[in-house]
Order: C-alpha cells, then sequence, then structure tokens
C-alpha cells in the first residue's frame, strides 16, 4: 500500500510569492496534519484536518492555510513568503480525527521549500 | 514553542552498543510517541506509550515514562549503522488543539 505523498519534493520560492504544497494521506486515512520544520528543530504543527474541517490550528500567522479535499487529500498553502518560510514541510496522516493524540501519525518525505 | 528538551542533542557511539536518549516535557499528557527520522526523509512512528503506562518495549526499543517528572527515555539496544537518525519525542496534550509538540530531538550517529 502506499504511504503518504506528498508534492513537489523541492521548490524555490522568492520572497513575497505563494506557494501550494499537495498531501495525499494513506488509503482510508481520514485526517491530514501538516508540520512545519526548520532545519536542526523538531517539526511543529500547523493545522489539523478531519471530515474537511479544521480541527485544530498551530501558533502560525494568517498567511498560512490549508483545506482537506472530498476525497480526504489536502493542500498547505502560504501567502507572501517570508524567508523564514524556509523548511520541510511535513505532512501527516492517521485513520480518525478524535483521539489523535491516541493514535500515531504517519508522515510523508515532505516538501522542502527554499526561499530566496 | 518546543514542549520538550531532548538530551543529548548529538550522540555518537560503536555499532553494538546501546543508546540511550532523554525527553523531558512541560504540561500534562495522553500521551508520549517517539519518531525516527533519517536525513531528508519523513519521520518514521516507533512506539507510544499512554501516560497510564511506565514500560514498554518493541523488538529492540525500551521506552520508560516518568509523569512525576515529566521524563521519558528510549533505549536502542545492539544498536547497528541502520540505526543512524535523528530520534524525536511528541506528546500529545490534554487540552487545546488535537497535536503532536514535538522535543528538538536527539541525533544519533552509530559508528561500524
Amino acid at each position: 500500500d502506499a504511504g503518504v505523498t506528498q508534492s513537489p519534493t523541492h521548490l524555490i520560492k522568492t520572497r513575497g510569492q505563494h506557494v501550494t504544497l499537495r498531501c495525499s494521506p494513506i488509503s482510508g486515512h481520514k485526517s491530514v496534519s501538516w508540520y512545519q520544520q526548520v532545519l536542526g528543530q523538531g517539526p511543529q504543527f500547523i493545522f489539523q484536518y478531519y471530515e474537511k474541517e479544521e480541527r485544530g490550528r498551530g501558533n502560525f500567522p494568517d498567511r498560512f492555510s490549508a483545506r482537506q479535499f472530498p476525497n480526504y487529500s489536502s493542500e498547505l498553502n502560504v501567502n507572501a513568503l517570508l524567508l523564514g518560510d524556509s523548511a520541510l514541510y511535513l505532512c501527516a496522516s492517521s485513520p480518525a480525527g478524535t483521539g489523535y493524540g491516541n493514535q500515531p501519525q504517519h508522515f510523508g518525505d515532505g516538501t522542502r521549500l527554499s526561499i530566496l | 514553542s518546543q514542549q520538550g528538551e531532548e538530551d543529548p542533542q548529538a550522540l555518537s557511539i560503536q555499532e553494538g552498543e546501546n543508546a540511550t536518549m532523554n525527553c523531558s516535557y512541560k504540561t500534562s499528557i495522553n500521551n508520549l510517541q517517539w519518531y525516527r527520522q533519517n536525513s531528508g526523509r519523513g519521520l518514521v512512528h516507533l512506539i507510544l506509550i499512554r501516560s497510564n503506562e511506565r514500560e514498554k518495549h518493541s523488538g529492540r526499543l525500551r521506552v520508560t515514562l516518568d509523569t512525576s517528572k515529566k521524563s521519558s527515555s528510549l533505549l536502542i539496544t545492539a544498536s547497528r549503522a541502520a540505526d543512524t537518525a535523528s530520534y524525536f519525542c511528541a506528546t500529545a496534550v490534554i487540552q487545546g488543539a488535537q497535536k503532536l509538540v514535538f522535543g528538538q530531538g536527539t541525533r544519533l550517529t552509530i559508528n561500524p
């Protein structure tokens, strides 16, 4: 079975641009979460979506938004990119939305975003 | 902000030795999870220990949890070169958004 897939794998943007990152969860998984991992740090929670609704949001500015589609795939959008947005963006899926923290999260290999 | 701190930040040992990593956290938790991350890859779930458990084993992995001290440890026995990776603890907090809060990780290097 395919794992969590993310696209693109690498992306280079300039300051002020907009970016869309995509994630397909494991088949049957209805919860998708997004994390930002700056080099040398642990991942930081951005969003969780379940059944197309936002169920959790981390301490990120409104420039960050996301959505989940009927097939449970998800997009993360970042507007007005800043140099500090350079990071590995990870998507994780799990079967259900409730009891989120009690389930192992299955991560994709991420999108490496570089801002010039 | 990061919930926990991991200690040490980096660890280098010889193949066959045991590796111990520690994690401390700040708030009350439902459970604590450990993940491994190979360079440039995503995180792989290793083990989950619930707040009412004190010790858990999975293959060569042993995890302990002390909720009174808000700390956990991960022991990898008989280390192998393939264990070279970064290891993160993550806590699922009781209140607030449903999310995992990760520590900064321990970079483990196994020397052949």
